[in-house]
């Protein structure tokens, strides 16, 4: 069964680091895109970018270039969204999300559980 | 920059059709996915390449594209039927492009 299953809520400061993980499971992990998916309280979906990590190409949204990191951990097939200095309207559900691909489109197969990051003062 | 719009609500009784558009000028040359979120879950993907369903998802839900405009269309609803609806293309210029989402009560 692919799982993807991230870290535990996290309760940060304005300017404070974090960084956020997905473990994927059940499929090979070098062989599909996974990407970050951000959803504000009470708003839509918000796609963020996405890595690859057979050679981790990374692209990101043109909203979130700059604003955070993405990476990858082949080791132990875990995918990282990481921040340098949150603010308070980093405040949001995070959700991991691989991509399937036909041979001419592609969509989220399959959805990590979500990681909330509260940043408050 | 692409944007696909979503009617902020719809509302429906019981047993009766709901129908939930997409709208966009990407639409048109793309396959359209449509998740049904219900309230503190993950995501939920109901229909893809247009109209094909996952397994597990009632054939009540359909989906269908008509030049700018996609549909999700939701027969006989149920009370369970209630919650938020994203629609869904991919570009290689733009990755994963969501609709505004549209919230569907039943009353």
């Amino acid at each position: 069964e692919v799982q993807l299953v991230q870290s535990g809520p996290e309760v940060k400061k304005p300017g404070e680091s974090l960084k956020i993980s997905c473990k994927s499971s059940g499929y090979s992990f070098t062989s599909y895109f996974i990407g970050w998916v951000r959803q504000m309280p009470g708003k839509g979906l918000e796609w963020m970018g996405i890595i690859y990590p057979g050679d981790s190409r990374i692209r990101y949204s043109p909203s979130f270039q700059g604003q955070v990191t993405i990476s990858a951990d082949k080791s132990i097939s875990t995918v990282y969204l990481q921040w340098s200095s949150l603010k308070a309207s980093d405040t949001a559900m995070y959700y991991c999300a691989r991509r399937g691909c036909s041979a001419t489109t592609c969509y989220i197969d399959t959805w990590g559980q979500g990681t909330l990051v509260t940043v408050s003062s | 920059s692409f944007v696909l719009t979503q009617p902020p609500s719809v509302s429906v009784a019981p047993g009766q059709t709901a129908r939930i558009t997409c709208g966009g000028n990407i639409i048109g040359s793309k396959s359209v996915y449509w998740y049904q979120q219900k309230p503190g879950q993950v995501p939920v993907l109901v229909t893809y390449y247009d109209g094909d369903r996952p397994s597990g998802i009632p054939d009540r839900f359909s989906g269908s594209t008509s030049g700018n405009t996609a549909t999700l269309t939701i027969s006989w609803v149920e009370a369970g039927d209630e919650a938020d609806y994203y629609c869904q293309v991919w570009d290689s210029s733009t990755d994963h492009l969501f609709g505004g989402g549209t919230k569907l009560t039943v009353l």
